[in-house]
């Protein structure tokens, strides 16, 4: 079975720029969560979504914003972005929502805003 | 919610030797996941372990849910182990608490 996909996997952006990165789960799995680390933070949950609808949310402001597809792929966007924004986003599957269950991480997209 | 406290927050080792990673958690939890970050950025999979001990290779994990502790053990550890292990509870919010990590540095 594929691994959790994550593209892209670097990106600059100026700040005040959106972005949007892009997250495919392992196949069967229809969980999606998205976590940001950075060094002063470390991992920080953003949000989760299962069948299409967003089930849990972090502490993040509105900027910070998601989705997910019928196929269970997950987007996240981020506007206006800011400097402490850069991190490595990271999401992960799982089979099913609530973290009851294994979850599995994709290799992440390195942020950095300049 | 939940915190998370890892000791030791670094370790340095020879090749070879033993070691403990420590993860204390505030409140009862109804999953926990050991993982080791390597130098990219990914976070593997070590255990699934709400409870009990489960073992994999050099590998081993213990959960004690009533005493709000886990432990994982690195036996002859080896250069390829060095990096970041986070233990991550989680509780009936449903979403993982990482820990700040335990940063392990293996020498040859």
């Amino acid at each position: 079975k594929a691994g959790v996909t994550q593209t892209p996997r670097y990106l600059i952006k100026t700040r005040g720029q959106q972005v949007t990165l892009s997250c495919s789960p392992i196949s069967g799995h229809r969980s999606v969560s998205w976590y940001q680390q950075t060094p002063g933070q470390g991992l920080q949950f953003l949000f989760e979504y299962f069948s299409e609808t967003q089930r849990n949310k972090g502490n993040f402001p509105g900027r910070f914003s998601g989705r997910q597809f019928s196929n269970s792929r997950s987007e996240m966007n981020v506007s206006t972005l800011e400097l402490g924004d850069s991190a490595l986003y990271l999401c992960a599957s799982s089979p099913s929502p609530g973290a009851l269950y294994e979850q599995y991480f994709g290799p992440g997209t390195r942020l950095t805003v300049t | 919610g939940i915190q998370v406290e890892q000791s030791p927050p670094d370790l340095i080792l020879q090749e070879g030797a033993n070691s403990t990673l420590r993860c204390n958690f505030s409140d009862s939890v109804n999953n926990l996941q050991w993982f080791h970050q390597n130098p990219w950025g990914q976070l593997i999979n070590l255990f699934y372990i709400p409870s009990g001990t489960k073992q994999n290779g050099r590998l081993s994990a213990t959960t004690v849910a009533t005493e709000r502790y886990s432990l994982l053990y690195i036996s002859s550890s080896q250069t390829t182990d060095s990096g970041v292990y986070f233990c991550a509870p989680s509780g009936n919010t449903g979403k993982l608490i990482f820990g700040q990590g335990t940063t392990l540095q293996v020498k040859p």
